[in-house]
């Protein structure tokens, strides 16, 4: 069953925008994490974010996690054409559960 | 450094067919995965290895077997395959068990089931 959800299922936009993704989840979590993955390639892990906080940076990405809502964003800023992904979060509900992926977001960054 | 390495790249089986998928990984990792995806999912857990010596259903394990062969190596079997089985397999590892570290993919076995 998928705990996370990501919104947009899709995302169209120009190179040197600003690119932005939401993850909602049900239940209370450990950690929520990121990945990426290149058309016809294996997922690539991007940032882990613990439920005690609330932004990571890493680069031109940037995680903020609300448990209140129980939801997250990732702003890629400055896209570049090869930011073009499928963008998955998944969620780890206890220290000693696996994680549970979403169905991911695609997006296309165009020159 | 390869990291996860899976054999094959694709594999086209017929109904009532075996095969085992071979998964190995260089960075010492204790815990291994197998996940399956279909198109416009996620990726689901079929089975995992939190340490050498120790296996685990997942949420999608029917029809499918799994052997920690050592520290290194992860493979999945598929005993008789059905169509249903026609997904992009992923293998995938991590230091720390289950979800509380990162995990590290293979690049996929495109398997098809006619």
């Amino acid at each position: 069953s998928q705990q996370g959800e990501e919104d947009p299922q899709a995302l169209s936009i120009q190179e040197g925008e600003n690119a932005t993704m939401n993850c909602s989840y049900k239940t209370s979590i450990n950690n929520l994490q990121w990945y990426r993955q290149n058309s016809g390639r294996g997922l690539v892990h991007l940032i882990l974010i613990r439920s005690n906080e609330r932004e990571k940076h890493s680069g031109r990405l940037r995680v903020t996690l609300d448990t209140s809502k129980k939801s997250s964003s990732l702003l890629i800023t400055a896209s570049r054409a090869a930011d073009t992904a499928s963008y998955f979060c998944a969620t780890a509900p206890t220290p000693d559960s696996t994680l549970t992926f979403g169905k991911g977001t695609m997006l296309l960054v165009s020159p | 450094n390869a990291g996860v390495t899976q054999t094959p790249k694709f594999q086209v089986l017929k109904t009532g067919q075996s095969m085992t998928l071979q998964c190995a990984q260089d960075m010492n990792h204790n815990s291994m995965y197998w996940y399956r995806q279909d198109p416009g999912m996620g990726l689901r857990l079929i089975y995992y290895s939190a340490s050498e010596g120790t296996t685990d259903k997942g949420e999608v394990p029917n029809g499918y077997n799994v052997s920690r062969l050592n520290k290194r190596e992860f493979s999945l079997r598929l005993e008789s395959a059905a169509p249903s089985q026609t997904s992009v397999y992923f293998c995938a590892s991590s230091d720390l068990p289950t979800g509380i570290d990162e995990q590290y993919f293979g690049p996929g076995t495109r398997l098809t089931v006619t």
